[in-house]
């Protein structure tokens, strides 16, 4: 069956440092991922989707960056981190964009 | 901007149905219902969709009415553990759409199931 993780499930950081986040998706192939962001009270956000291998396409402009250097794995990261990218990260998959998707447990952020 | 209207919470007897409405009145021909739940701190759950026809699984029953303008998730036997905020969601599938696959959460509706 498939399964996807994400770590570390919580973290801590100061204002204007670099940010890694990581997603791996095991048990499929080529599949659709996703990074949603959801602020506190607020819904999810897509924030980057990617059909494949260094293939990655931005919903919104921000601070942020998303790369897939493989097939199962989606990395977000920041070089230098803001108030405002506080929030819980999620990552999600799916095998075509006529499947549903399928989410990890996410990260919480918090930006000191 | 989601295209659902929920409301904005229901309470549930453990053990009863619970019945979850969404109106989704401008929806297209070629759009899907999709439900999500969220428990506390958790990734959303994918839990049903549908077009056109009714669609039950192992977790719940949607019943899409035949206008599509609205529908109803219904989870059998409510226990304490489907206490969670409920999404319903429209979700364009065609494709070379410029459809990104992007889900577009509401607030939902939050679910609480009662002893």
């Amino acid at each position: 069956s498939q399964t996807i993780h994400q770590w570390p499930a919580t973290l801590v950081q100061p204002v204007g440092s670099p940010l890694s986040l990581e997603c791996t998706v095991e048990g499929t192939s080529n599949p659709n991922l996703y990074w949603y962001r959801q602020a506190a009270g607020r819904g999810l956000q897509l924030l980057f989707y990617s059909i494949g291998i260094d293939q990655i396409s931005s919903e919104v402009p921000q601070n942020l960056s998303a790369s897939r250097p493989q097939d199962r794995q989606f990395i977000l990261s920041s070089k230098k981190l803001l108030l405002s990218d506080s929030g819980f990260y999620l990552c999600a998959w799916n095998t075509g964009f006529d499947q549903p998707q399928h989410f990890g447990d996410g990260t919480r952020l918090s930006i000191l | 901007d989601a295209k659902t209207t929920q409301p904005p919470s229901m309470d549930c007897a453990e053990g009863r149905a619970a019945n979850l409405p969404c109106n989704h009145s401008t929806i297209s021909g070629n759009e899907y219902v999709y439900w999500y739940r969220q428990i506390h701190s958790q990734g959303p759950q994918y839990i049903i969709h549908g077009l056109k026809n009714n669609e039950t699984n192992e977790m719940a029953s949607l019943i899409i009415t035949e206008d599509r303008k609205s529908s109803t998730l219904i989870l059998p036997h409510a226990t304490l553990r489907d206490t969670a905020v409920y999404y319903c969601i429209v979700y364009n599938l065609l494709p070379f759409s410029g459809n990104t696959g992007k889900l577009i959460f509401g607030q939902g509706t939050t679910l609480q199931v009662k002893p």
